[in-house]
């Protein structure tokens, strides 16, 4: 059964500090892994989407990077902003299976100072 | 307007009442599911609906009842349900099974 943890499960930086966010999985049959913004008391929005045969996926400020052998992803956000202040969400697409049955990690609640 | 809309957004219901919740999607996408956020667990899925047939159940009571009229509808019909019940619950859809879900606001569900 695959398990997603995302360490540490809060953090607050200053504003203009470099984010980095964490997810391990434990198994390694994945088909892709996404990252997840949450706003309190709102939906999920999509960051980055990273395909198994992929490394990295970039967008903006937003880097992601993959190593499934080790069953781990970063999520890292340069330069962050009090906007930036959200849940973020790690989830793993299985490689068998109907469906697209994700599994989410816990999360990690994210606090940018002014 | 987000291009998957759920409705009502708070619900407070007894534990003897019966309601649905509601979700839409305008993005002319094949695939729908259900999931539960309560506090301090993991996002859980509940459905899958891949072109209006279910394709995941994922051991979820039978107080909840989910229905997928057509490809943009989704409903999630609730009975008896418990006070641990209470949670946000959000609708998402893909395009394809495999493919990024978009999610919508969620329905904040609150069971007396």
């Amino acid at each position: 059964k695959q398990e997603v943890t995302q360490i540490p499960a809060a953090l607050s930086v200053p504003e203009g500090e470099n984010l980095v966010l964490n997810c391990s999985f434990t198994d390694s049959a994945i088909y892709n892994l996404q990252w997840f913004r949450q706003d309190p008391g709102k939906g999920l929005t999509s960051l980055l989407l990273i395909q198994s045969s992929q490394r990295e996926q970039t967008s903006g400020r937003l880097n992601a990077s993959l190593d499934k052998s080790s069953g781990r992803s970063t999520l890292y956000i340069a330069a962050s902003q009090p906007g930036d202040s959200a849940t973020y969400l790690c989830a793993v697409g299985p490689l068998e299976g109907a469906g697209n049955k994700l599994t989410f990690g816990g999360g990690t609640r994210v606090l940018v100072k002014p | 307007e987000t291009g998957v809309t759920q409705t009502p957004r708070h619900l407070v219901m007894g534990m003897t009442n019966k309601k649905s919740l509601k979700c839409e999607q305008h993005l002319g996408h094949n695939a729908m599911y259900w999931y539960k956020q309560s506090a301090k667990k993991p996002l859980e899925l509940m459905f899958v609906y891949s072109l209006e047939e279910r394709v995941e159940n994922n051991s979820v009571p039978s107080r909840f009842s989910p229905e997928c009229p057509n490809s943009s509808h989704l409903f999630l019909h609730l009975h008896t349900l418990q006070p641990e019940d209470s949670a946000l619950y959000l609708c998402a859809s893909s395009q394809e099974r495999r493919d990024t879900q978009y999610f919508g606001p969620g329905t904040r569900l609150t069971v007396l």
